[in-house]
């Protein structure tokens, strides 16, 4: 069954550095999404991507936060300048149209010390 | 108000037992509805998506009322297995917003 993979599975950064989270999704998907769930919190979404583009952004996916499709398969998600509060669990997911299901990769958790 | 919001819950039900969770969105202009679930520290994975027919996969039946910007999910006969936080996803425009979630502990 086709599934979307993210790397690292755990990041560990010191405040302040760039991490770049990487993510593989499923090969005939066109839209990408991350999301991100602080601990104990709600899934909360950050931004969708469609044809080179972003489609849809959150309050929470400011200047420091880029995404970027390098080539025909990666989807990365950049922060520049990480901060304490930006550890959280990072998910990537796909779906093959914008109103569909999305399925979930299995999470880049993010620690920021 | 919340986009999406669940009941609180959690709910702690016996093995066998019929759970139903219930979900109110703010956005009329949603397209499409989800149920999750999702285990501790892994990934939302989907359970069903939401008709306003309503729909069933064995055990489990959603329900959607767009007049009533409501939709439900019924767990009959619950297993020790579906213990688990169930989403709310309501979607527009490729955005998924989520519920809270309402988590469920199956008991012996």
């Amino acid at each position: 069954e086709p599934e979307v993979t993210q790397t690292p599975s755990h990041q560990v950064t010191q405040m302040g550095q760039e991490v770049i989270l990487r993510c593989v999704p499923i090969s005939n998907h066109l839209y990408f999404y991350w999301y991100r769930q602080i601990l104990g919190q709600k899934v909360e979404f950050l931004v969708s991507f469609y044809n080179n583009e972003i489609s849809e952004k959150s309050e929470i996916f400011d200047d420091q936060f880029s995404v970027e499709r390098p080539d025909g398969s990666n989807f990365t998600l950049k922060i520049r300048s990480t901060k304490l509060e930006d550890s959280a669990m990072y998910f990537c997911a796909s779906s093959d149209r914008s109103y569909t299901e999305a399925f979930f990769g299995q999470g880049t958790r993010l620690t920021v010390v | 108000r919340k986009e999406v919001e669940q009941d609180p819950g959690p709910f702690n039900v016996p093995e066998g037992a019929t759970v139903a969770f219930n979900c109110t969105y703010s956005n009329s202009a949603s397209q499409s509805f989800f149920w999750y679930r999702q285990d501790c520290r892994k990934e939302p994975k989907l359970l069903m998506s939401v008709y306003s027919s309503g729909n069933e996969d064995g055990r489990f039946t959603a329900q959607l009322n767009r007049a009533s910007q409501y939709i439900s999910l019924l767990i009959r006969d619950s297993k020790l297995s579906d213990s688990a936080t169930y989403l709310c996803v309501v979607k527009e425009a490729g955005k998924s917003t989520f519920g809270d979630g309402t988590t469920l502990t199956v008991k012996p």
